[in-house]
């Protein structure tokens, strides 16, 4: 019931393409996710979070869309760009633990 | 420049020998982790702490031991015992009082042979 299940494991998209990555949860006490960019040998670093008061969050050429009801939520990236080719985790959170579980990733290419 | 400090970036040991990583954060945040990470595995919680001189075990807690004597500090020690400690291991910090952004540190590979 802890787990983020994340798919797809990879995806390559051309340059000015939608990338779509989805992620499935099924602990009701989750109530932050976030998405995580992370370059190989770097950190991770969070592109944007939402909670579940709203279905969807746009920031710049990100957004998350959430599903409540079907336990699901999405990073859509428009007009995706070189720059973008790195690794995307998912993750939740519950007020009551303070663990964050995060979805195996995947790793985005685009190509030129 | 505030932020999280992990040293050193690339780190050796032979096996049997115990091994401490370092984690320093000055964003006065409460709540620290520790990470590891493997290809193809994503992120496993290993430690946990929400205060000073308290932490939790995560998922993967056999083989390593913390300790959180100061809010700025959340060293990890991998122990002779972990079985497989070759591996990237990532330090993470939160304000702590509400789920929320969680600022990496810049991680710590460890190579055990």
């Amino acid at each position: 019931q802890q787990q983020v299940k994340q798919s797809p494991q990879s995806l390559i998209v051309q340059k000015g393409g939608i990338s779509i990555i989805n992620c499935a949860y099924e602990n009701t006490a989750f109530d932050y996710f976030p998405w995580y960019q992370q370059f190989p040998g770097k950190g991770p670093a969070l592109l944007i979070a939402i909670r579940p008061d709203v279905s969807e969050k746009k920031e710049g050429r990100f957004t998350i869309s959430f599903n409540k009801s079907a336990k699901q939520f999405s990073l859509h990236i428009m007009d995706s760009q070189p720059g973008d080719s790195a690794t995307y985790f998912c993750a939740a959170c519950s007020s009551g633990t303070y663990k964050y579980i995060f979805g195996t990733g995947t790793r985005l290419k685009v190509l030129a | 420049d505030g932020g999280i400090t992990q040293s050193p970036k690339y780190l050796f040991r032979k096996e049997g020998q115990n091994v401490t990583l370092s984690c320093e954060q000055n964003l006065n945040h409460d709540a620290m982790y520790w990470y590891r990470q493997d290809p193809g595995q994503g992120l496993r919680l290993i430690y946990y702490s929400q205060i000073v001189n308290d932490f939790q075990k995560g998922d993967i807690a056999e083989g390593y031991s913390v300790s959180r004597e100061k809010k700025e500090s959340f060293p990890l020690t991998v122990t002779s015992a972990q079985k497989n400690p070759t591996a990237f291991y990532l330090c993470a910090s939160s304000l702590g009082r509400r789920p929320g952004e969680q600022y990496f540190g810049p991680g710590t590979r460890l190579t055990v042979t």
